[in-house]
């Protein structure tokens, strides 16, 4: 069945080092891909998605490409902020499969000053 | 604004009580789902629904029921025979039903603690 897996944490970063986040999947379509963010105590927020292979999707300073041939969509950033410090979720979507979304078990991150 | 609404934000329950948790969407969307999320752990699906008056099971049904009567609104009954209901539940929806480039909504959540 469809699934993603992602890099586990803690990770813990100074301010302005270079972030990233592994993320991969397995999906019998062609899946939408997403990376969601959550701070604490609140709901998650889209980050920002790709739709087919080879898309690049941004925001903010976060990147991630979907790369069919390796089924990976790697989060990254070049320089973190101690704003950037909460938990990043990969996530898939494929229309063909009951219209779930499957989501990976989450990555913290934390940017020390 | 449009968006997803939880209420309440934070709610206690004693042993043994059923509970209810609201989410309501003035988004039009068609489908709404609701995850379960423990410290520290990924979401886990509780039921979801892709049309009104109609809803399926997720990965961890047990002890939960739904209604769906209303398109903007899908609320959750945490009931007794929910063993462990102490959890952070996040209410979510999606534009469309079973078509591709669709994406999740999610509201703020609701801090369920059973005393």
């Amino acid at each position: 069945g469809d699934s993603v897996t992602q890099m586990e944490g803690p990770v813990t970063l100074s301010e302005e080092a270079f972030l990233t986040i592994n993320c991969t999947y397995t999906a019998t379509g062609y899946p939408s891909l997403f990376w969601y963010v959550q701070y604490p105590g609140e709901g998650l927020q889209l980050l920002l998605k790709a739709t087919k292979a080879d898309d690049k999707g941004s925001n903010k300073g976060f990147e991630a490409t979907y790369r069919k041939e390796t089924t990976s969509f790697h989060l990254e950033k070049g320089s973190v902020q101690v704003s950037d410090s909460a938990v990043y979720f990969c996530a898939l979507h494929a229309g063909d499969t009951g219209n779930q979304f499957y989501f990976g078990t989450g990555t913290s991150l934390t940017v020390i000053p | 604004d449009g968006g997803i609404t939880q209420s309440p934000k934070y709610l206690f329950r004693k042993e043994g009580q059923n509970v209810t948790l609201s989410c309501e969407q003035n988004l039009n969307h068609d489908a709404m789902y609701w995850y379960r999320q423990d410290p520290g752990q990924g979401l886990r699906l509780i039921y979801y629904s892709q049309i009104v008056n109609d809803f399926q099971k997720g990965d961890i049904a047990e002890g939960y029921s739904v209604s769906r009567e209303k398109k903007e609104s899908f609320p959750l009954t945490v009931t007794s025979a929910q063993k462990n209901p102490t959890a952070f539940y996040l209410c979510a929806s999606s534009p469309h039903s079973g078509r591709m480039n669709n994406e999740q909504f999610f509201g703020p959540g609701t801090r369920l603690t059973v005393l």
